[in-house]
């Protein structure tokens, strides 16, 4: 166990649709990042948010946004869904706000849009 | 921005054989190069990882080799086992803020008894 924590587990929904990921980082952990992995493409970074300000922002979807609270958690928010959406998302925190120290994986959230 | 590359995107060997993946970045200023493991249906997690300061460095069966010159890094494991049958990510990074890291697409790796 990472200590990451990502709710819900599994996603499935309609094209169209909007759904909101949450990721809860490690105690003491101020960065958070969000992947996409998809079959083809690996771990796809899309952004990260240090102590509640976006910091670095890789392949995000205009038609995805992201957020992170007070309290460290974060959520990623997914809008007018489509098929190729479909993939494995996880988020990863560390202590560090640059992308040199070890990220610690939740779970992740397999979301499938029909 | 950083575009990290990785082969072979399979490789399957025998039990107790060596099994080397090697990866490219294209960032010249990137210093951070971890190895992240992930197993079937789980998530990944670190195994190893390289600053550019060094050269070399070994973690029982597993090392990682970094030539800065070059600009590519690879990962070693030696006897391998079946346990180690996984997708493993390498990745880079400049290790400043508003950066992060850039992984590689993975390479199947299947040990076979």
């Amino acid at each position: 166990d990472s200590g990451v924590t990502q709710t819900p587990k599994h996603l499935i929904t309609a094209t169209g649709q909007r759904v909101t990921l949450r990721c809860s980082p490690r105690s003491g952990d101020l960065s958070v990042y969000w992947y996409q992995q998809s079959l083809d493409q690996g771990l796809q970074f899309l952004i990260q948010y240090y102590n509640g300000e976006e910091r670095a922002k890789g392949n995000i979807l205009e038609r995805f946004s992201a957020q992170q609270f007070p309290d460290l958690h974060s959520e990623l928010n997914l809008s007018s869904l489509e098929l190729g959406d479909s993939a494995l998302y996880f988020c990863a925190s560390s202590v560090e706000v640059g992308g040199g120290s070890e990220q610690f994986f939740g779970p992740g959230t397999r979301l499938t849009v029909l | 921005g950083e575009n990290v590359e990785q082969h072979p995107s399979t490789l399957s060997v025998q039990e107790g054989d060596s099994a080397v993946i090697k990866c490219t970045y294209s960032d010249s200023a990137s210093n951070y190069f971890p190895w992240y493991k992930q197993e079937l249906g789980k998530r990944p997690q670190l195994i190893i990882d390289i600053r550019s300061n060094v050269g070399e460095k070994k973690d029982q069966r597993i090392a990682v080799t970094l030539n800065k010159t070059a600009k590519h890094f690879s990962l070693h494991i030696t006897e391998t086992q079946p346990e180690d049958s996984a997708v493993y990510f390498c990745a880079a990074s400049r290790n400043q803020a508003g950066t992060a890291l850039i992984f590689g697409k993975g390479t199947t790796l299947s040990v076979s008894s």
